[in-house]
């Protein structure tokens, strides 16, 4: 079975540039997790989604950042403009809400370096 | 104060030896614990879930203290693939929300 497949795996770009950012869950999974991780901050989560819903948002860094998920099968980050500060790996996950376990499977993620 | 904190390490163990770490959890609310295993530049994957008797899955053990709010993780018998950087994660929330640690990095030598 395929996991959790994200792209692009690398990204460069300059500031002031969109960067979109790309996720297709685990077939069947009803959440959806994005986070970002950097070497000062660990892995924080940026938003979920429960059944295309978003639930919390409350990690999005600042209005810079906007996530949809417009069915079961793809979601999208998106950074506009971005900014160095931003330059991370960025990885989505999914998982399956059942008995109250909630193993979450990651992607590869997406480094992003924005110059 | 961070919700899930862990001693970054690293935790340098020669192979064979045993090895064990801990975090500690400030929402006592918490409701589930985890460990998650994150290998340089990949993904983190989920090792065990801690339960609250304690619980092994082969050389490692894991073990929950509510009282106290800390988790713990030993492993026995070190090979060279487990130099990782191991993820303390707790669940705070019915939804499914994760809350991760830093990490605590482990360098087995041989």
């Amino acid at each position: 079975d395929a996991g959790v497949i994200q792209s692009p795996r690398h990204e460069v770009t300059e500031m002031g540039q969109e960067v979109t950012l790309r996720c297709k869950p685990i077939s069947g999974h009803d959440y959806l997790f994005w986070y970002r991780q950097t070497m000062m901050r660990g892995l924080e989560l940026l938003i979920y989604f429960n059944n295309n819903v978003p639930i919390d948002d409350s990690g999005m860094p600042e209005d810079r950042f906007s996530a949809k998920m417009p069915n079961a099968s793809f979601s999208t980050l998106k950074i506009q403009p971005s900014e160095p500060r931003d330059s991370a790996v960025y990885f989505c996950a999914s998982s399956l809400r059942g008995n109250g376990y909630n193993e979450q499977f990651f992607g590869p993620g997406t480094r992003l370096t924005v110059l | 104060r961070k919700e899930v904190e862990q001693d970054p390490g690293p935790f340098n163990v020669p192979e064979g030896a045993t090895v064990a770490f801990n975090c500690t959890y400030s929402n006592s609310a918490s409701q589930s614990f985890f460990w998650y295993r994150q290998d340089c530049r990949k993904e983190p994957k989920l090792l065990m879930s801690v339960y609250s008797s304690g619980n092994e899955d082969g050389r490692f053990t894991a073990q929950l203290n509510r009282a106290s709010q800390y988790i713990s993780l030993l492993i026995r018998d070190s090979k060279l693939s487990d130099s990782a950087t191991y993820l303390c994660v707790v669940k705070t929330d019915s939804w499914g929300k994760l809350q991760f640690g830093a990490g605590t990095q482990v360098v087995v030598t041989p």
